[in-house]
């Protein structure tokens, strides 16, 4: 049972580079998240999918773009990567949308941006 | 909206000896607080979780308790052991229990 898996699991970029992050859940979990991991702040919510077919703006969707290809796979785009987005990206999932259940998350992508 | 504050930052304890980190929160309707356990290269792991009817809950060497009226909740950690160094986030919903804040997150070294 794989959980959460994400790919790449590293990544470097040039300023101005596109790239898409994978994430994709084998727990046939409704809902699935992208967060962000900053030193000293804590994970904060880029987008979120409470369910197939909806996808919704979390706390900073700036400079990102979701697509949630199917229940089981939800990926995250970088039109533009710019050396603010340097950062590591975890993807998540759950049941159900979601405050009040158990949230999983994969093992994260590190994003170099340069 | 939503704000969760986590203190401390960092913590260092003995071997054996008791941690507690607490986190206050601002939205007097949540009513779920969780706490997620992150390991060096890892995505972090739900531990325990509490809600807002219960005051505490235990499992094993870890507990949760919550004090609504101070809106503030806290997870205490005995006999703390090595494998116990990690990094610790508190959480908390808002806008009505459709999005999670994190807390800043707590790193926790025991020393041994």
């Amino acid at each position: 049972n794989a959980g959460v898996t994400q790919t790449p699991k590293f990544q470097v970029l040039k300023t101005g580079q596109s790239m898409t992050l994978q994430c994709a859940q084998d727990m046939n979990h409704n809902s699935m998240y992208w967060y962000r991991q900053d030193p000293g702040m804590g994970l904060r919510l880029i987008y979120y999918s409470a369910s197939e077919g909806t996808t919704d703006k979390g706390e900073v969707p700036n400079g990102y773009n979701v697509s949630r290809l199917n229940k089981r796979e939800f990926s995250l785009r970088l039109e533009s990567a710019a050396p603010s987005q340097t950062s590591v990206y975890f993807c998540a999932s759950s049941e159900a949308h979601y405050s009040n259940t158990e949230a999983f998350f994969g093992q994260g992508t590190r994003l170099t941006v340069v | 909206g939503e704000n969760v504050e986590q203190h401390p930052s960092t913590l260092s304890v003995q071997e054996g000896d008791s941690a507690v980190i607490k986190c206050t929160y601002s939205d007097s309707a949540s009513n779920y607080f969780p706490w997620y356990k992150q390991e060096l290269g890892k995505g972090p792991q739900l531990i325990i979780d509490i809600r807002s009817n219960v005051g505490e809950k235990k499992d094993q060497r870890i507990a949760v308790t919550l004090n609504k009226t101070a809106k503030h909740f806290s997870l205490h950690i005995t006999e703390t052991q090595p494998e116990d160094s990690a990094v610790y986030f508190c959480a908390a919903p808002r806008e009505y229990g459709n999005k999670l804040v994190f807390g800043a997150g707590t790193i926790l070294r025991v020393k041994s």
